[in-house]
């Protein structure tokens, strides 16, 4: 399986709902980072997590990170329809530079 | 912020023949640049990695001699696909790594849609 998995593979929520989307990796990273994808378009950088930080904030975005787990979450809370969008989580492996490897993907649709 | 552009935004050519696409960082130098492969409904893909000034670093599976890629400058990184084939229709997408930073923020382009006929 890859380095990274995100579930779910697709998400539809209505408006003002809370989006939680999930990644697992397997390996040791130096960080991991999350990124939205627009339909056929290019990616635009979220938020940026270290290995030794376990949660940060920006905005509407929550992330976690459990490296015990090998795992991360993203919240966006009060869902606007403007949200919808592809979310990848990309790591950076430990020795691997700035080598990023992405994961699945959760498809997120917010409904009016 | 930092910008990456992408030329052409989409391209379609006969199988066989050669297609370039240009990466270029607008308003930063960039050292290190990407280049990563999406297939519909998938996930990005890396295939190479281009460093101004050597060589390029390429993935496993991945065929440097059908995917040449240059880095002619800080700015500039060019990836072209050599005698395409239908299989090779795919979304095209470079990020570049400010030479500044420290974050390993990588910075995308808007993507190549590239068909072969």
């Amino acid at each position: 399986s890859q380095q990274g998995e995100e579930d779910p593979q697709a998400l539809s929520i209505q408006e003002g709902e809370n989006a939680t989307m999930n990644c697992s990796y397997k390996t040791s990273i130096n960080n991991l980072q999350w990124y939205r994808q627009n339909s056929g378009r290019g990616l635009v950088h979220l938020i940026l997590i270290r290995s030794n930080e376990r949660e940060k904030h920006s905005g509407r975005l929550r992330v976690t990170l459990d490296t015990s787990k090998k795992s991360s979450s993203l919240l966006i809370t009060a869902s606007r329809a403007a949200d919808t969008a592809s979310y990848f989580c990309a790591t950076a492996l430990t020795g691997g530079g700035n080598k990023l490897t992405f994961g699945t993907g959760t498809q997120l649709k917010v409904e009016l | 912020g930092a910008v990456v552009s992408q030329h052409p935004s989409r391209v379609i050519c006969k199988s066989g023949t050669s297609v370039k696409i240009e990466c270029r960082s607008l308003d930063f130098q960039a050292t290190t640049m990407f280049w990563y492969r999406q297939f519909p409904k998938q996930s990005l893909m890396l295939m190479a990695t281009s460093n101004e000034g050597s060589k390029a670093t390429y993935e496993q599976g991945v065929e440097k001699d059908k995917f040449l890629i240059n880095h002619a400058s800080l700015t500039l990184s060019t990836l072209t696909v050599t005698s395409a084939h239908p299989e090779d229709s795919s979304f095209y997408i470079c990020s570049a790594l400010p030479g500044t930073s420290s974050r390993g923020t990588q910075y995308f382009g808007p993507g190549t849609r590239l068909l072969v006929l």
